[in-house]
């Protein structure tokens, strides 16, 4: 079974400086994807990045980057120059190549100071 | 697009009670899911269709527990007999389908408390 484990509950950061929060992941496939979502106070989750485990390349999406790591099965996320809108909770997940459920971590809370 | 949406958005009842969720997912996507996730908690998954069929369901998604999507387009979440454990938000979520990696669109959810 696989699991996904966030060590962070909560982490702050100061306006326009960087952060990055923790991801750790357990499967035995070989075939895998990997997300960070964001949940902000609205509830909607939204994709923030994504990482397909064949790629050795790490994903980038304007400010948001991931170091993937996949012999530690590692999955971070880094935000730079982070903004107040990016307070939220953000979710790391994996799933499966070829099944269709999800599997979150427990969240990390994210706090941005002016 | 006009997004996921979900209703009721709040829902309050009594232990015993049956409540039912309904979700419209995004109207070209053919794959839709749901999900429960408790305060503090990361979503867990419960079941998924593609169309109106209903693929996979979790082991969490116990006998009191029911999901349909007919006609493969909105769908409803049934809860017999709520019980104080099933207090949680439900959250729904479609997708056109993919290799795997494909992103999955988010309603904002209904938060179910059971008194």
């Amino acid at each position: 079974a696989q699991t996904v484990t966030q060590s962070q509950p909560e982490m702050s950061v100061q306006e326009a400086e960087t952060v990055t929060l923790s991801c750790t992941y357990d499967t035995s496939e070989s075939d895998y994807y990997l997300f960070w979502y964001k949940q902000p106070p609205s509830r909607q989750m939204i994709l923030v990045i994504r990482q397909e485990a064949y790629k050795q390349q790490n994903a980038t999406e304007n400010r948001f980057s991931v170091n993937f790591q996949k012999a530690a099965k590692s999955f971070s996320l880094k935000i730079s120059d982070s903004q107040l809108g990016d307070a939220a909770m953000y979710f790391c997940a994996c799933r499966i190549q070829g099944a269709q459920k999800l599997v979150f971590g427990q969240g990390t809370r994210l706090t941005i100071n002016p | 697009d006009t997004g996921v949406s979900q209703d009721p958005r709040h829902k309050i009842t009594k232990r015993g009670q049956n409540v039912t969720f309904r979700c419209d997912p995004i109207s070209e996507h053919n794959r839709l899911y749901w999900y429960r996730q408790t305060l503090g908690q990361g979503p867990e998954f419960l079941t998924y269709f593609q169309n109106e069929a209903q693929l996979e369901k979790s082991r969490l998604l116990s006998d009191r527990f029911s999901a349909e999507r007919p006609k493969g387009s909105f769908s409803t979440l049934e809860i017999q007999r709520t019980e104080q454990g099933d207090s949680a938000m439900y959250l729904c979520a479609s997708s056109s389908g993919g290799q795997g990696n494909e992103k999955l669109f988010f309603g904002s959810g209904t938060q179910l408390s059971v008194l």
